[in-house]
């Protein structure tokens, strides 16, 4: 247990409206991820954090911004929801020496109607 | 840029049989890990094993054992003596702190 949560656990919204996914981990791991899983796709790497109020952007990032102002937190918002960020959301953890093995959270489940 | 290939959509494998699903992979960059994550029908993502590109000796974890065939660019995971509780997606992925996925095989193990 990598001790990652993430809230919601579910949410069904409306397009257009503002959504903002919570990270949360309890051992204060610098480097912090979120992906999306879609059918077809795998996952996908949307942004990721190498600590406080440091970010960058990943394979899909068009549509979603971050904030980590705590090490223990990282917020993905969906600014204005589309159909297309219909997914689901996962937040992972580096942890290791080598910053190298990932572990995830439980994932958020959105659905955009 | 990277990317990974998982050429088994399905696969159907009996009870106590061994079990490969196989994973090519491509990057230009030197220095890389190899993971393989497990995705049971509840949905979370199982982190099962790891090799870094420059491990000289394959990786095993209990009955997972990742064949790295860095010549090939191969990182197949295999499964010693399935159970049923092997029944899952499996995803194959890559990457120094950004992961690219595969599209995942999906595992059914027979009684």
């Amino acid at each position: 247990d990598a001790g990652i949560t993430q809230s919601p656990r579910h949410k069904v919204t409306e397009t257009g409206t503002p959504v903002t996914l919570r990270c949360h981990q309890t051992e204060n791991h610098r480097y912090m991820y979120w992906y999306r899983q879609d059918p077809g796709h795998g996952l996908r790497l949307i942004h990721y954090s190498y600590g406080v109020k440091d970010t960058d952007k990943g394979e899909v990032s068009d549509g979603y911004s971050v904030s980590r102002s705590k090490t223990e937190d990282f917020l993905l918002t969906l600014e204005s929801a589309t159909s297309s960020q219909t997914s689901v959301y996962f937040c992972a953890i580096s942890v290791g020496t080598r910053r190298d093995e990932q572990f995830f959270g439980p994932g958020t489940r959105l659905t955009v109607l | 840029a990277q990317k990974i290939t998982q050429t088994q959509p399905g696969m159907f494998v009996q009870e106590k049989e061994a079990v490969t699903l196989d994973c090519t992979y491509d990057t230009s960059d030197p220095s890389y890990g190899l993971f393989w994550y497990k995705q049971p029908s509840s949905g979370e993502m199982i982190f099962l094993i790891y090799q870094g590109s420059y491990d000289q000796q394959n990786a095993t974890e209990g009955r997972y054992s990742l064949n790295f065939q860095k010549a090939r660019k191969s990182a197949n995971l295999v499964i010693s003596a399935s159970q049923l509780g092997d029944s899952a997606m499996y995803f194959c992925a890559m990457g120094r702190e950004k992961l690219t996925f595969g599209t995942g095989t999906r595992l059914t193990i027979i009684p």
